[in-house]
């Protein structure tokens, strides 16, 4: 069975300083992982997506997140943060060869401290 | 394209009543999924549907009901409120990319209190 645990529930930066939301997935077969980002009181909206591409893939903000297969990691990271990037971020996994399941992680809230 | 649409987006019902949320989509996505979000707990799955008349039950089903008529539409029903039911409720849907799934595209939601 599939699975996607995200690490961190908090994590808070200073503006200017680099972001990483950490994301370790479970997958039998080759999954598709996500990043989708959730501003206060809005929907969901994808950042970025790996399926069996690049292993770095960039995203739209400015965030990027490198596939590791041996360590099954799927981390978010962006160089610079910025005070808009304050958001409720979660990692998904979905492996149609798998359980046919669009899994998602109980999300990290990212905080930019001025 | 409006995407994903939703209606109403708040709501307070008392114990035992019931409503329908509305979700729609202009896409032409087979795929529709209906989420509930409570705080801290991410998304929990309650319903999805893979086509016009097909419906499956999630995660947390228990206490709802859907139907899909048209490849648009995927209505949400609650039939007899509790306050368990209080709750942010996410509509999406996506396509197969191939043999994967593509990204899900997400309606605003419905803010839901039950009282």
């Amino acid at each position: 069975a599939q699975s996607v645990t995200q690490l961190d529930s908090h994590v808070s930066v200073s503006e200017g300083t680099p972001v990483l939301l950490r994301c370790n997935y479970s997958s039998s077969y080759s999954p598709s992982l996500f990043w989708y980002v959730q501003h206060p009181n809005k929907g969901l909206q994808l950042l970025l997506k790996y399926t069996s591409a690049a292993t770095l893939v960039k995203g739209i903000n400015g965030f990027e997140a490198e596939f590791k297969k041996s360590e099954t990691s799927f981390h978010l990271t962006k160089p610079s943060a910025h005070m808009s990037d304050a958001a409720e971020y979660f990692c998904v996994v979905s492996d149609r060869r798998g359980d046919d399941k669009i899994i998602f992680g109980k999300g990290t809230r990212l905080h930019i401290l001025p | 394209n409006a995407g994903v649409t939703q209606t109403p987006k708040f709501r307070i019902l008392k114990i035992g009543q019931s409503m329908t949320l509305q979700c729609t989509q202009d896409m032409n996505h087979n795929y529709m999924y209906w989420y509930r979000q409570d705080p801290g707990m991410g998304l929990k799955l309650i319903y999805y549907s893979v086509g016009a008349g097909i419906t499956d039950k999630g995660e947390v089903p228990n206490g709802y009901n859907v139907s899909r008529s048209t490849t648009e539409d995927f209505p949400l029903r609650l039939e007899l409120a509790a306050p368990s039911q209080t709750s942010v409720y996410f509509c999406a849907s996506n396509i197969l990319a191939g043999t994967e799934y593509n990204e899900q595209f997400f309606g605003p939601g419905t803010r839901l209190t039950v009282l």
